[in-house]
C-alpha cells in the first residue's frame, strides 16, 4: 500500500533560520511526490513536485525538497525562512486514483 | 483559466437536512477528486471521477454521501442527513490525465452542521 508520513506535526523557527519538514513515503511503483502549503483559511497550492531527473527540486518561495530513493524520502527545506512562511505544509504522492496526503506539518515562523 | 471553483464557500444546516456542493474544474482536465478536510487533520480522499465515470469511493464514503459529474464537466456532492460529524472542508480538485501530474485545489466548501 502506498503511504506517505511527516514526522513532525509542528515545526517552531526563528526567522531568518533555515527550516527542514520531513517526509517519508512507501511505495512500490513510480514515485510522483509534491508538496503543498495551505496558509490559514486558503486553498492548497503547490509548492514543488517531484516527477522524475534530477533528485533536488526547486520551488516558488524559495524552498526546495530532495528526493532520496534510498532513504524514501521528500524532505523540504527553505534557508532562511520568513514571518510569512507560517502556513501547514502537506507532502503528498500521487496515487493510482488518488493523492496520498501525510498529516501535514504545521511552521510556525516566530520573529 | 480561473481555476478550480467551488460553491458555495460556506454553508450551515441543520441536522438532519440535505446539502449539495458543486465544484467547476479546470475545463481541460478530465479528472476530478473530492476531499474532506477536518480541522488540524490532511485532506482524505472521498471519491475520483475520470471524465463522468466515477472510478473510485472511499469507505470513509457512507451512503448518505453521493458525487455525480454529469457530462464529465462540473461535479456535485450530496450529503442527505446530514450529522454534526459531516461538519468539515469539503475540497474539490482536478488534473490532467497521468500519475505524474499536479492536482489544483479549489477554496473549499466550508460545512457547518448545527
Amino acid at each position: 500500500a502506498q503511504s506517505v508520513t511527516q514526522l513532525d506535526s509542528q515545526v517552531p523557527v526563528f526567522e531568518e533560520a533555515p527550516v527542514e519538514l520531513r517526509c517519508n513515503y512507501s511505495s512500490s511503483v513510480s514515485v510522483y511526490l509534491f508538496w503543498y502549503v495551505q496558509y490559514p483559511n486558503q486553498g492548497l497550492q503547490l509548492l514543488l513536485k517531484y516527477l522524475s531527473g534530477s533528485t533536488l527540486v526547486k520551488g516558488i518561495n524559495g524552498f526546495e525538497a530532495e528526493f532520496n530513493k534510498s532513504q524514501t524520502s521528500f524532505h523540504l527545506r527553505k534557508p532562511s525562512v520568513h514571518i510569512s512562511d507560517t502556513a501547514e505544509y502537506f507532502c503528498v504522492l500521487s496515487g493510482t486514483y488518488k493523492y496520498i496526503f501525510g498529516t501535514g506539518t504545521r511552521l510556525k515562523v516566530l520573529a | 483559466d480561473t481555476g478550480v471553483s467551488q460553491d458555495p464557500r460556506h454553508k450551515i444546516t441543520k441536522r438532519g437536512q440535505n446539502v449539495t456542493f458543486r465544484c467547476d474544474p479546470i475545463s481541460e482536465h478530465n479528472r476530478l477528486y473530492w476531499y474532506r478536510q477536518t480541522l488540524g487533520q490532511g485532506p482524505e480522499f472521498l471519491t475520483y471521477f475520470q471524465n463522468e465515470a466515477q472510478l473510485e469511493k472511499s469507505r470513509l464514503l457512507s451512503d448518505r454521501f453521493s458525487a455525480e459529474r454529469p457530462k464529465g464537466s462540473f461535479s456535485t456532492l450530496e450529503i442527505q442527513r446530514t450529522e454534526q460529524g459531516d461538519s468539515a472542508m469539503y475540497l474539490c480538485a482536478s488534473s490532467s490525465t497521468g500519475k505524474n501530474t499536479e492536482a489544483f485545489f479549489g477554496q473549499g466548501t466550508r460545512l457547518t452542521v448545527v
